[in-house]
């Protein structure tokens, strides 16, 4: 999965709470990417960043806030988890320009309850 | 809203014949790719066409591009059970991220 890693993995958690999810490259690529992944919906991108402290909103932003303090991490945090954010969740990262192919991690299975 | 709309929605043929996806979108891009995700793993890139190309070939892949009908096709030759997968098309347009299809799900029988 070209050095992307995503944590946790799986995470089951209760409505109201908050959520931060994890996306960790070794590739030190500029633009990381988080989207989700609904059935009927494809990929939907929910905010992403051309560099360190810079982060843009996607298509699917509400709810949803991104930090990116190193090259290396972006983290996606959902302050008060909804069960419409139950999703698949997946970074990507791309190169020198952000019409490059992207990487994708693993993902990361969430369930809000 | 979705740019690329991949057609048909799912498709189940024959090991060793070929499989054709569709991906129609609405507005000038810049680049059309198209993904390959298994089950339960992230997309991997399998081709990326320009604008001003219109065909590309990868291997057992042949992507073609019809930027008059604003239509893409993806065609796998002499498909294998490893090839069922979900397919999916991204496009950018012009200073925009890349928007994914709702993808086409592939089934090869063995």
């Amino acid at each position: 999965d070209a050095g992307i890693t995503q944590s946790p993995r799986h995470k089951v958690t209760e409505t109201g709470t908050p959520v931060t999810l994890r996306c960790h490259q070794t590739e030190n690529h500029r633009y990381m990417y988080w989207y989700r992944q609904d059935p009927g919906h494809g990929l939907r991108l929910i905010h992403y960043s051309y560099g360190v402290k810079d982060t843009d909103k996607g298509e699917v932003s509400d709810g949803y806030s991104v930090s990116r303090s190193k090259t290396e991490d972006f983290l996606l945090t959902l302050e008060s988890a909804t069960s419409s954010q139950t999703s698949v969740y997946f970074c990507a990262i791309s190169g020198a320009s952000s019409y490059n192919e992207q990487f994708f991690g693993p993902g990361t299975r969430l369930t809000v309850l | 809203s979705q740019q690329g709309e991949e057609d048909p929605q799912a498709l189940s043929i024959q090991e060793g014949e070929n499989a054709t996806m569709n991906c129609s979108y609405k507005t000038s891009i810049n680049n059309l790719q198209w993904y390959r995700q298994n089950s339960g793993r992230g997309l991997v890139h399998l081709i990326l066409i320009r604008s001003n190309e219109r065909e590309k070939h990868s291997g057992r892949l042949r992507v073609t591009l019809d930027t008059s009908k604003k239509s893409s096709s993806l065609l796998i030759t002499a498909s294998r059970a490893a090839d069922t997968a979900s397919y999916f098309c991204a496009t950018d347009n012009y200073g925009q991220n890349f928007v994914f299809g709702p993808g086409t799900r592939l089934s090869v029988l063995p």
